[in-house]
């Protein structure tokens, strides 16, 4: 898990106020990912950054923003949340290569929106 | 869109037995991955298979892959209490991939 670093681990918000989710990979990959685990769903894939471009956005509500601002850095802007936001933020990322990869995952931040 | 789907749900056994979890899914893949999660945490990668791969180990772990199904089976051997845990599969469809899609998993229990 410290290939992959996210901060905070835990974090509790009302719904009028502004955070952020951070992710750092010291893995040298090239290509960052987030994604939602909520209780009895499937992980639901955010949004991909790939060579530090986006390269989906899985229908995401605006609230989310992602940045990526360098192929190690990863941020998720949070503002007016909903309580069904409330969930594990998992960031990962990979070296992407033709052929398959494995994705690398930080140890999440448990966000409970109230 | 849910590509994997694994079963059973949750699985409870004893330490010493094996534990057999199915993933099945719904188009062509380039990859399947099986993922390990402890409670709370991250996933963690265990084992890739390709599509021209009918099986593979790691350790006490055997992992099958049937294209004509359109199924894997990830088996553990000699689970110990340790191996508690969820397991996901992920299958990447994309020609030279960058998301997975994963299932909803299967929680194994091993009880000493």
């Amino acid at each position: 898990e410290t290939g992959v670093t996210q901060t905070p681990r835990h974090l509790v918000m009302g719904m009028t106020n502004k955070k952020s989710l951070k992710c750092e990979q010291h893995l040298g990959h090239n290509a960052m990912y987030w994604y939602k685990q909520s209780a009895k769903k499937p992980l639901e894939l955010m949004f991909v950054y790939s060579l530090e471009e986006r390269v989906e956005n899985n229908s995401v509500p605006s609230r989310f923003s992602p940045e990526c601002p360098n192929s190690s850095h990863l941020f998720l802007h949070l503002h007016t949340l909903q309580p069904e936001d409330s969930a594990l933020y998992l960031c990962a990322s990979s070296q992407v290569l033709a052929g398959g990869y494995e994705q690398f995952f930080g140890p999440g931040t448990r966000l409970t929106v109230l | 869109s849910q590509q994997g789907e694994e079963d059973p749900q949750a699985l409870s056994i004893q330490e010493g037995e094996n534990a057999t979890m199915n993933c099945s899914y719904k188009t062509s893949i380039n990859n399947l991955q099986w993922y390990r999660q402890n409670s709370g945490r991250g996933l963690v990668h265990l084992i890739l298979i390709r599509s021209n791969e009918r099986e593979k180990h790691s350790g006490r772990l055997r992992v099958t892959l049937d294209t004509s199904k359109k199924s894997s089976s990830l088996l553990i051997t000699a689970s110990r209490a340790a191996d508690t845990a969820s397991y996901f599969c992920a299958t990447d469809a994309r020609q030279a991939g960058t998301a997975l899609i994963f299932g909803k998993g299967t929680t194994l229990s091993v009880s000493s």
